[in-house]
């Protein structure tokens, strides 16, 4: 298995353009989570799915950022209008179940994004 | 409010010797407690998972505890390498919700 799959790796943009991340988690997996890593706030857990459907958005900063999964191999988050602070690394992960779950998350590689 | 805290914040050994990592957590309902390994540069990887009857688990070199009287949990590093320098971060499951550590930043030098 391939493992996570995030791209682009690097994205570079400047302030007000949209930025898409894309994910493709391990097959057979069916919780897919959004997290965002800065050196000021650590990681932080963006959004996650549960057999494609949103669970808890609680943690997307504002209505900026949005995030799709309209099938189980494909999810993505979206920026519209980028803003500096959103630089960050965007990781995506995958496990066979919810977060309170015993099962363990697989983590892609990360997309590291800069807004300009 | 649910709250990980991780100590020292960074720490420098030399190869061969033994470390611990703390992480202290206010949190509830409890689920479960994770450490990760993050290399720079790449995504976390899990190291251990307990739940609240769990008391000790290995993975190779690294041994995770857990007291959930005291809402406690440390890293033990055996015989280190210096492959073994990356953040560890503990992340506590409450409920549905992930609470995450700071990180501890461990330097392992020749």
């Amino acid at each position: 298995d391939a493992g996570v799959i995030q791209s682009p790796r690097h994205e570079v943009t400047e302030m007000g353009q949209e930025v898409t991340l894309r994910c493709k988690p391990i097959s057979g997996h069916n919780s897919l989570f959004w997290y965002r890593q800065t050196m000021m706030r650590g990681l932080e857990l963006l959004i996650y799915f549960n057999n494609n459907v949103p669970i808890d958005d609680s943690g997307m900063p504002e209505d900026r950022f949005s995030a799709k999964m309209p099938n189980a191999s494909f999810s993505t988050l979206k920026i519209q209008p980028s803003e500096p602070r959103d630089s960050a690394v965007y990781f995506c992960a995958s496990s066979h179940s919810g977060t309170g779950s015993y099962n363990e998350q697989f983590f892609g590689p990360g997309t590291r994004l800069t807004v300009l | 409010k649910n709250q990980v805290e991780q100590s020292p914040q960074s720490l420098i050994i030399l190869e061969g010797k033994n470390c611990t990592l703390q992480c202290n957590y206010t949190v509830s309902p409890f689920s479960n407690l994770r450490w990760y390994k993050q290399d720079t540069g790449r995504g976390p990887v899990s190291l251990t998972i307990m739940t609240f009857s769990e008391n000790t688990k290995s993975n190779r070199r690294y041994t995770a505890t857990l007291d959930a009287d005291t809402k406690q949990s440390s890293l033990h590093i055996t015989a280190s390498q210096l492959s073994d320098s990356a953040s560890y971060i503990c992340v506590v499951s409450a409920g549905s919700k992930l609470i995450f550590g700071q990180g501890t930043t461990l330097q392992v030098k020749p």
